[in-house]
């Protein structure tokens, strides 16, 4: 079982629309969780951290969190063209970052 | 500010070449990183330092040897490189090691 695992994509929105990205974790003792968005041929870039159950909002983000579930999301509204990346879903366990294989987002135009 | 800087930005090297990478990263972090990423792959952690120690090793080959000379700067020393480790290189730094990781923008490495 992969460590991290992210709805593998590509997903494909309308501009204006919400696009949904969804992550699972299989070790409970993880204690904190990142999404970075990533342009081709560029390095990750940081776009939200969380770390306790609940939502996090940040501008058109917003992170979720339930450690019981073991699940992260990340909601992006009012998607924009400038939205298009690939985003990876990033869990810290025993100090080690671990991440999801990504998912490429496309919004149209 | 959030910057860490990396070069070069491109390399090519050669199998019996000797070449080092360097990051930098003025933000008063004590943990820094080296990761691979790999063509549409994510990246993988190759070594991770705390407070200018090397405290994880993810069985990376000994021709790749990282080195921390003071808290803002990190060295990965290449030697003997195969082809199949062209990659790109990414250096990060972040505060504690259960922090927010901020990368670097990487060295692209092409090994002929």
């Amino acid at each position: 079982q992969k460590e991290v695992e992210q709805n593998s994509g590509p997903l494909s929105v309308p501009e204006g629309a919400i696009a949904s990205l969804n992550c699972t974790y299989s070790d409970r003792g993880s204690q904190s969780f990142f999404w970075y968005r990533q342009y081709s041929g560029k390095s990750p870039e940081l776009i939200m951290s969380i770390y306790s159950n609940g939502d996090k909002e940040d501008g058109r983000f917003t992170a979720q969190l339930n450690k019981a579930s073991q699940y992260v999301s990340l909601l992006i509204r009012d998607s924009q063209p400038s939205d298009s990346a690939t985003y990876l879903c990033a869990v810290n366990t025993d100090y080690k970052l671990s991440f999801g294989a990504g998912t490429t987002v496309t919004v149209r135009a | 500010d959030t910057e860490v800087t990396q070069t070069p930005k491109h390399l090519v090297m050669g199998m019996t070449n000797k070449k080092s990478l360097k990051c930098e990263q003025h933000m008063g972090h004590r943990a820094m990183y080296w990761y691979k990423q790999k063509a549409k792959k994510p990246p993988e952690l190759m070594f991770v330092y705390s407070y200018e120690k090397l405290s994880i090793n993810e069985s990376v080959p000994s021709r790749f040897s990282p080195e921390c000379p003071n808290s803002s700067l990190l060295n990965l020393h290449l030697h003997a490189l195969q082809p199949e480790d062209s990659a790109l290189y990414l250096c990060a730094s972040s505060l504690g090691t259960d922090g927010e990781q901020y990368f670097g923008p990487g060295t692209r490495l092409t090994v002929t």
